[in-house]
């Protein structure tokens, strides 16, 4: 296990609504990173989070949302809810410092079915 | 911008067959990583392997081999005698090495299916 946690595991929202997803980075990472993998496909980036500030983006609009804590837990939201949300949502947590890439070590996933 | 290629979808085999599953990227960058991690029924993903560009030696680890090859941009991926336990789906990913985005680049996964 990577010791990085999701809750919940699953939801299910109505088109519309809002959802938060958590996650609980492995003990001495500092950065977490969100991806949305729809099934059947790869993984997709959404916006990673260093030290508390967002560290890119990917091609995802507005209404999806984060923060980081101080603990470096971090939170996703996604505003105005549509059916294409649908996906399991993935959280990945990294030790990160200058001018280097570590691996990435994901958590079990929150799988979200918006009705 | 990067991309990564896993064209197969999926391959079934008969359990203590050798398998190679093939993954091909493009990148402008000189200096980036290449993944493989796991995907088992229960959806975590499980890191593999991490390569860096310059490190172009093959790599074992047990019953799993890594073959980089720069020059046909490929980082293909050999399971020696498999077992049921090896099925899963499997993705290859690509990560550029500008400190400051460091999003992974997935392939679509092949779904690797080992018969008993």
């Amino acid at each position: 296990e990577t010791g990085v946690t999701q809750s919940p595991t699953h939801l299910i929202k109505t088109r519309g609504q809002q959802v938060t997803l958590r996650c609980s980075s492995q003990s001495g990472h500092n950065t977490v990173s969100w991806y949305q993998q729809a099934l059947g496909q790869g993984p997709q980036f959404i916006f990673q989070y260093y030290r508390e500030e967002e560290n890119g983006r990917g091609n995802f609009p507005p209404r999806f949302s984060g923060l980081q804590f101080p603990n470096y837990s971090s939170e996703l939201n996604v505003n105005a809810l549509e059916l294409d949300d649908s996906a399991l949502y993935l959280c990945a947590s990294s030790f990160g410092q200058q001018a280097r890439t570590d691996t990435q070590y994901f958590g079990p996933g929150t799988r979200l079915t918006v009705l | 911008a990067q991309k990564v290629t896993q064209a197969q979808t999926e391959i079934s085999v008969v359990e203590k067959e050798d398998v190679t599953l093939d993954c091909v990227y493009e990148t402008r960058d000189t200096t980036y990583y290449l993944f493989w991690y796991k995907q088992p029924p229960s959806g975590e993903l499980v890191f593999l392997i991490r390569r860096n560009s310059f490190d172009e030696q093959n790599e074992i680890s047990g019953r799993y081999s890594w073959n980089f090859q720069k020059s046909t941009s490929s980082f293909n991926f050999t399971i020696t005698a498999s077992q049921v336990v090896d099925s899963a789906v499997y993705f290859c990913a690509l990560s550029e090495a500008n400190f400051g985005n460091e999003k992974l680049t997935f392939g679509t996964g092949t779904r690797l299916t080992i018969i008993p």
